[in-house]
């Protein structure tokens, strides 16, 4: 497709448990980036990548979240041992040339409930 | 200090008026601004981006940048109530592709 993808669009886990979120780039968008967002909150800055370049991680909440990009285009976001405070919507954004300009350009999210 | 701030609001303003959304941030070498909109369940999508100062007009939303005072502003003429949403603030640095947002002004028109 010619937009950000992002699978699945809802996930339900319980307590405790491990779950992936991925994430397909625009073809070409060197840059990606996953956000967080809670109920009625703003976007929570969690991991940047950025070509082949280390990523920036500093948005990481805790040890148990963890991403991957491999062969710089689709993105895992992997959060272990899941807690009731995750629950929120996972979003992925790669950046490149849109109308306006360089822009991010965001998927649909995952709703991540955590039971 | 957060790096790029905005009041949560919600602002309510009627239709017709104008609506102005207010941005600082924090990092003075910043060099891009975006202005998003985000309804109610659905993810953010690009309305406006500023790179110098002055204004910026685009049909009814002006975007307005002060690099000296380190603000960025969203001007709505003739609000509508399909206007009624969440504007998010974002913040490019120079040379760096990581953009930062602001937390969003929820905006509501009233009828």
């Amino acid at each position: 497709g010619a937009g950000v993808s992002q699978s699945p669009s809802n996930k339900v886990t319980e307590k405790g448990k491990d779950v992936e979120l991925r994430c397909d780039p625009i073809s070409g968008h060197t840059a990606l980036y996953w956000y967080r967002q809670s109920l009625g909150q703003g976007l929570e800055f969690l991991i940047y990548f950025q070509g082949n370049s280390a990523p920036d991680k500093s948005g990481l909440p805790s040890d148990r979240f963890s991403a991957e990009r491999t062969g710089g285009s689709v993105s895992t976001l992997t959060i272990q041992r899941t807690q009731q405070e995750d629950s929120a919507v996972y979003l992925c954004a790669s950046m490149g040339q849109g109308l306006l300009g360089t822009e991010a350009f965001f998927g649909q999210g995952t709703r991540l409930t955590v039971v | 200090q957060k790096e790029v701030e905005q009041n949560s609001g919600p602002l309510s303003v009627p239709e017709g008026a104008i609506a102005s959304l207010n941005c600082t941030y924090s990092d003075r070498v910043s060099q891009s601004f975006f202005w998003y909109r985000q309804y109610s369940g659905k993810s953010p999508e690009l309305i406006m981006s500023i790179y110098s100062n002055g204004d910026k007009e685009d049909g009814r939303f002006t975007a307005q940048l002060n690099k000296a005072s380190q603000y960025v502003s969203l001007l709505i003429r003739d609000s509508q109530p399909s206007d009624s949403a969440t504007y998010l603030c974002a913040v490019r640095l120079r040379g760096y592709q990581k953009v930062t947002f602001g937390t969003g002004t929820k905006l509501q028109v009233i009828p």
